[in-house]
């Protein structure tokens, strides 16, 4: 009964580094989205991916890139991080994208750039 | 996008009912009116959603005003565990080459403390 898995959980990066974040669902959904939340904001979306092999930008795309290489896999990777990028970052997955389907979360991946 | 506004915060006693309110007056005909909760270091968890009936679940409720304008979300009996953040959300449509996709738009939501 997994869900939604994100790894790694915590990661430090320094300035120009680039890293994978992986999410890993296991409900079989089609559509897959990441979001950051930044401290005492809301989630804002970054990309989104509406099935295996296809990726869209969602309102904050820029710095990063996506792949859906697999229906139960999404990546959401940093070719150079900065600071400004230091966030907590989710991964939701739906089943079918109709307005009464709910998106399931994983517990997050905290990200912080020195 | 379609906008909400709630409260940025709400107490209440455990064991009481709980009331969180939320207004779009900017909704559309098709927008369904969705709720999720962040409970502290957690992703955010679905609670429940409506269109225009008022709605249970073993969660929640969700009481929609008629004019769907605004609706309240009403936990019936607050306990500590149900301290978090709560979102009302309404679901944006995005264009896509294949059809449509969803975004969630989530504001900064109300904090709930829940004391004893």
């Amino acid at each position: 009964n997994a869900g939604v898995t994100q790894t790694p959980k915590f990661r430090v990066l320094k300035t120009g580094q680039s890293m994978t974040l992986l999410c890993a669902q296991d409900m079989n959904h089609e559509y897959m989205y990441w979001y950051r939340q930044d401290p005492g904001m809301g989630l804002r979306l970054i990309h989104y991916s509406v099935g295996e092999g296809t990726t869209a930008k969602g309102e904050v795309p820029d710095g990063y890139n996506v792949s859906r290489l697999k229906k139960q896999n999404f990546l959401l990777g940093l070719e150079s991080a900065a600071p400004s990028q230091t966030s907590v970052y989710f991964c939701a997955s739906t089943a079918l994208d109709r307005g009464n389907q709910p998106q399931h979360f994983g517990d997050g991946t905290r990200l912080s750039i020195l | 996008d379609a906008k909400t506004t709630q409260p940025n915060s709400m107490e209440s006693n455990e064991e009481e009912p709980v009331h969180l309110p939320c207004n779009h007056s900017t909704i559309s005909g098709t927008d369904y009116i969705h709720w999720y909760r962040q409970l502290p270091s957690q992703g955010p968890e679905y609670v429940i959603h409506g269109l225009t009936s008022n709605v249970n679940n073993r969660m929640a409720s969700l009481a929609i005003a008629e004019d769907r304008k605004s609706s309240t979300l009403i936990l019936h009996r607050a306990t500590l565990r149900d301290a978090a953040v709560y979102y009302c959300i309404l679901r944006d449509v995005i264009i896509i080459n294949t059809g449509t996709a969803s975004k969630l738009t989530f504001g900064t939501g109300t904090r709930l403390q829940v004391t004893l």
